[in-house]
């Protein structure tokens, strides 16, 4: 069965510092994954997905994420973190890119400090 | 952008009753989706809709559940007998190549 490890419940970077949002999945096949920001209260934004092809991908708001199947992850990454990223972040992995469920970590909340 | 709506945003119900939440997806995706959070937990898949039939649902997704697409635009999910487990944000998502979700119905049961 699919499914996802986010091991950081919580982090906490200094705005203008680097990010890196750590995600493991389990998935007998070639996955597709999927990085999703949740601000409080609000729905769920897609920022990038990986399908095929090259390992890095960009997203939207300067994120990317690279996809590393020797390692089973697909970590989040951003260079230079804004105030307003301040949310929570979910990885999810798909068995394809259209049809059936998603399998999602249990998050990983951004705190950015000033 | 198109975007992925749902309503209402906030519902409010009595344990025992019916509830109908209600999406559009985005107009040209062919697969629909409902998810839903309990408070504090994993966004957990429901219901995969395809072609006017369920393709695929969860064990959570049972006989109180059943979803509709009525007409060329809405997509909804029906909760018949609320329970307060039931209480959770509901997400609609609509697939093209990575699946978009709307903003949630906040449901509470009391």
């Amino acid at each position: 069965a699919q499914s996802v490890t986010q091991p950081d419940i919580h982090i906490t970077v200094s705005e203008g510092a680097s990010l890196e949002l750590r995600c493991n999945y389990s998935y007998g096949a070639t996955p597709y994954l999927f990085w999703y920001v949740q601000s409080p209260g609000q729905g769920l934004q897609l920022l990038l997905k990986y399908f095929s092809g090259d390992t890095l991908v960009q997203g939207i708001k300067g994120f990317e994420a690279e996809f590393k199947r020797s390692q089973s992850s697909f970590n989040l990454r951003k260079p230079s973190v804004h105030w307003s990223d301040a949310a929570e972040y979910f990885c999810a992995v798909g068995d394809w890119e259209y049809g059936n469920k998603l399998v999602f970590g249990a998050g990983t909340i951004l705190r950015v400090k000033s | 952008e198109p975007e992925v709506t749902q309503t209402p945003s906030h519902q409010v119900t009595q344990m025992g009753q019916e509830v109908i939440l209600r999406c559009v997806p985005i107009s040209n995706h062919l697969y629909f989706y409902w998810y839903r959070q309990i408070l504090g937990q994993k966004v957990e898949f429901l219901v995969s809709f395809y072609n006017n039939e369920i393709s695929e649902k969860s064990e959570i997704f049972d006989d109180q559940f059943s979803v509709e697409r009525p007409d060329g635009s809405n997509f909804t999910l029906k909760i018949r007998s609320t329970k307060l487990e039931d209480s959770a944000m509901y997400f609609c998502a609509s697939s093209e190549q990575g699946k978009y979700f709307g903003p949630g119905t906040r449901l509470t049961v009391t």
